[in-house]
């Protein structure tokens, strides 16, 4: 299957500090990008979907200006928690799609952020 | 809300086969059945996926009811390795620059396999 490469793996900030993720498609053309958040022991739970060159689309309850997503280009997005407290610690993890009708979605292998 | 239910947890013995019940009831003509796993603190996994016919490839087979009101998702011989959380997810046809894509997740199965 395609591969969906997220950077960091894992990382720690100190609270009131920014974090950005990255999200690559190796070997497709992503031309949508979903977001999820996975508290422990709990389901992935969407965050945002962005189409390249657009705005991203949030769901209720999720603050657009505390997460955001960019999705420059064909193979990468980007989500950048500004200002992170500690009840943003969680597993961040990103899909995409490519072009191609009824295609699957494919995961990165997600980023665990913890802030301190 | 995850239009899906499953069981929350199952236990298999190794080499055996897994058989994963899902129940979509509400599920529309148009909605295509997804299954996908996630093993402990990685991004979900993609298995199969289907509309109406079943479906196999080299990691499961797909079995859907006639009505298309329930599947069931098989590991012909399941390993210690396929230990995950197992999701049935149904969505509608994607069209192109529409929005209707996403997946919603449940709680999905957690499946243990045992040696």
């Amino acid at each position: 299957g395609a591969v969906v490469s997220q950077h960091p793996s894992w990382v720690i900030c100190k609270s009131g500090t920014s974090v950005k993720i990255e999200c690559r498609s190796l070997d497709f053309q992503a031309t949508t990008m979903f977001w999820y958040r996975q508290f422990p022991k709990q389901s992935l739970m969407l965050m945002a979907t962005s189409n390249e060159g657009s705005k991203a689309t949030y769901e209720q309850g999720v603050e657009k200006d505390k997460f955001l997503i960019n999705h420059a280009s064909l193979t990468l997005s980007t989500l950048t928690v500004t200002s992170a407290h500690p009840e943003d610690s969680s597993f961040y993890i990103c899909s995409a799609i490519g072009r191609g009708m009824n295609t699957e979605a494919f995961f990165g292998q997600g980023t665990r952020l913890t802030v301190v | 809300d995850a239009k899906t239910t499953q069981p929350p947890s199952m236990d298999c013995a190794e080499g055996r086969a897994a058989n994963l019940p899902c129940n979509h009831s509400t599920i529309s003509g148009n909605e295509y059945v997804y299954w996908y796993r996630q093993i402990h603190s990685q991004g979900p996994q993609y298995i199969i996926h289907g509309l109406k016919n079943n479906e196999t490839n080299e990691m499961a087979s797909l079995i859907i009811t006639e009505d298309r009101k329930s599947s069931t998702l098989i590991l012909p011989h399941a390993t210690l390795r396929d230990t995950a959380v197992y999701y049935c997810i149904v969505r509608p046809v994607w069209r192109w620059g529409g929005s209707n894509y996403k997946l919603t997740f449940g709680k999905g199965t957690l499946l243990t396999v045992n040696p």
